[in-house]
């Protein structure tokens, strides 16, 4: 599968904590992105990075990017109970051209903040 | 603006029924996808238009699934005949570019089968 995966699939902090979030792909690619979906709605998009860069900042996120190891990490700091979500990786999968235009994503990790 | 538009918001119909979903992207954006959401399955990608035109139906599950875009602005997704099985989370997102950038999810339709 060309499915990036998420680990851990559940992780529970305390407001205040730190959550970290990690992917792991297949494929090569352009840029991989990471959304957000609150129980009942659909996904929407945080952030995205492009291959060629290491690392992303935006608020409270950051995103690490280690394409040797076809792997990416989500870092949320100071976490808030509304950050209470399920995240999801998506990756392009550039060196599939027959499927331009998809995104993979993976099956989520469930991020529970308690107040 | 407006975001991906979907209808309905819920459904709840009998098993051998017809179920028909429906999806207006947001303007200018160039492709839309269709995905389903289950507890055992996942986000899975059942097929995804750009211009209007089919690029990729082979996630969609069945023959008794079909799905249309006749125009930028609109686009259906129909279950004919529906099973218990099809219940799930049906999501429409579009995007705007020749790349796989950031995609835009309407609220989904959940739909349940009896």
């Amino acid at each position: 599968s060309q499915q990036g995966e998420e680990d851990p699939q559940a992780l529970s902090i305390q407001e205040g904590e730190n959550a970290t979030m990690n992917c792991s792909y297949k494929t090569s690619i352009n840029n991989l992105q990471w959304y957000r979906q609150n129980s009942g709605r659909g996904l929407v998009h945080l952030i995205l990075i492009r291959s060629n860069k290491r690392e992303k900042h935006s608020g409270r996120l950051r995103v690490t990017l280690d394409t040797s190891k076809k792997s990416s990490s989500l870092l949320i700091t100071a976490s808030r109970a509304a950050d209470t979500a399920s995240y999801f990786c998506a990756t392009d999968g550039s060196d599939r051209g027959s499927t331009l235009g998809r995104l993979y994503f993976g099956r989520g990790t469930q991020l529970t903040v308690w107040p | 603006d407006a975001g991906v538009i979907q209808s309905p918001r819920h459904e709840v119909t009998e098993m051998g029924q017809e179920v028909t979903l429906r999806c207006k992207p947001i303007s200018g954006h160039d492709y839309l996808f269709w995905y389903r959401q289950t507890m055992m399955r996942g986000l899975e990608l059942l097929i995804y238009f750009n211009n209007n035109v089919p690029i990729d139906d082979s996630g969609m599950p069945e023959d008794r699934f079909s799905a249309k875009m006749p125009n930028a602005s609109f686009s259906t997704l129909k279950i004919q005949p529906s099973e218990p099985r099809d219940s799930a989370v049906y999501f429409c997102a579009s995007s705007f570019t020749v790349t796989s950038e950031t995609q835009y999810f309407g609220p989904g339709t959940r739909l349940l089968v009896l």
